[in-house]
């Protein structure tokens, strides 16, 4: 049990309606970053967030997502107008305020849009 | 970007030892790198973190010859419990030297049989 907790763990719903996903970090970790895993390959970062502020998310893969983090502890990941390409795997990771590449994930959100 | 290629798949016997090695050609002279572990349905899982020389943990060891072009990491006494997906990957600094966004390729399916 890594303690970063993402909710809800499966989520099915229809093309072109909006979904929304929950990560609790580690207590105290004060960076934390979302990511994309599609079958057969491996996470892809979307962004990230130090604190309250969202430092990188040019690699959101279009403008219907959108991330937040507003009092810099959980965060929210918005799709909106859902497409069956976004059926994926929706992880979170979140680690300490150093720079570090040991990243701690969560056990991700299942989307599957039909 | 620093990019890693490894092993699509591996197959081992239970309490053989399983080395699995990772090329980086173009590694950074401040990027670590970082083996990840990942089971079916959940989140990628840190296993170890090296810069150079040889590194060892509870679970794995990782060694990294001086040109760092390459690593290798062992897995000692393999069980069925260790099939799993392994990643090989380097840190990408994100803007304002304030973060790392992992950058996952598709990993090596490690396959273990009794």
């Amino acid at each position: 049990d890594t303690g970063v907790s993402q909710d809800p763990r499966h989520k099915i719903t229809k093309r072109g309606q909006n979904v929304t996903f929950r990560c609790d970090p580690i207590s105290e970790h004060n960076r934390l970053y979302w990511y994309r895993q599609t079958l057969g390959q491996g996470p892809e970062f979307l962004t990230y967030f130090q604190n309250e502020a969202q430092l990188e998310k040019s690699r959101l893969l279009s403008d219907r997502f959108s991330a937040e983090r507003p009092k810099g502890s959980f965060s929210t990941l918005e799709i909106q107008r859902t497409e069956q390409g976004d059926s994926a795997m929706y992880l979170c990771a979140s680690t300490p305020g150093v720079s570090t590449d040991t990243q701690y994930f969560g056990p991700g959100t299942r989307l599957t849009v039909l | 970007l620093a990019k890693t290629t490894q092993p699509i798949s591996m197959d081992s016997y239970e309490g053989q030892e399983v080395n699995i090695t990772c090329s980086h050609n173009n590694i950074a002279t401040n990027d670590y790198i970082t083996w990840y572990q990942q089971f079916p349905s959940q989140g990628p899982r840190f296993i170890i973190q090296g810069y150079k020389t040889k590194v060892t943990n509870e679970v794995a060891s990782l060694f990294i010859p001086a040109d760092r072009k390459s690593s290798t990491l062992s897995l000692p006494r393999v069980s069925l419990s260790d099939t799993a997906v392994y990643y090989c990957l380097v840190g990408v600094s994100l803007a304002n030297q304030a973060g790392t966004a992992l950058i996952f390729g598709k990993g090596t399916t490690l396959s273990v049989s009794s």
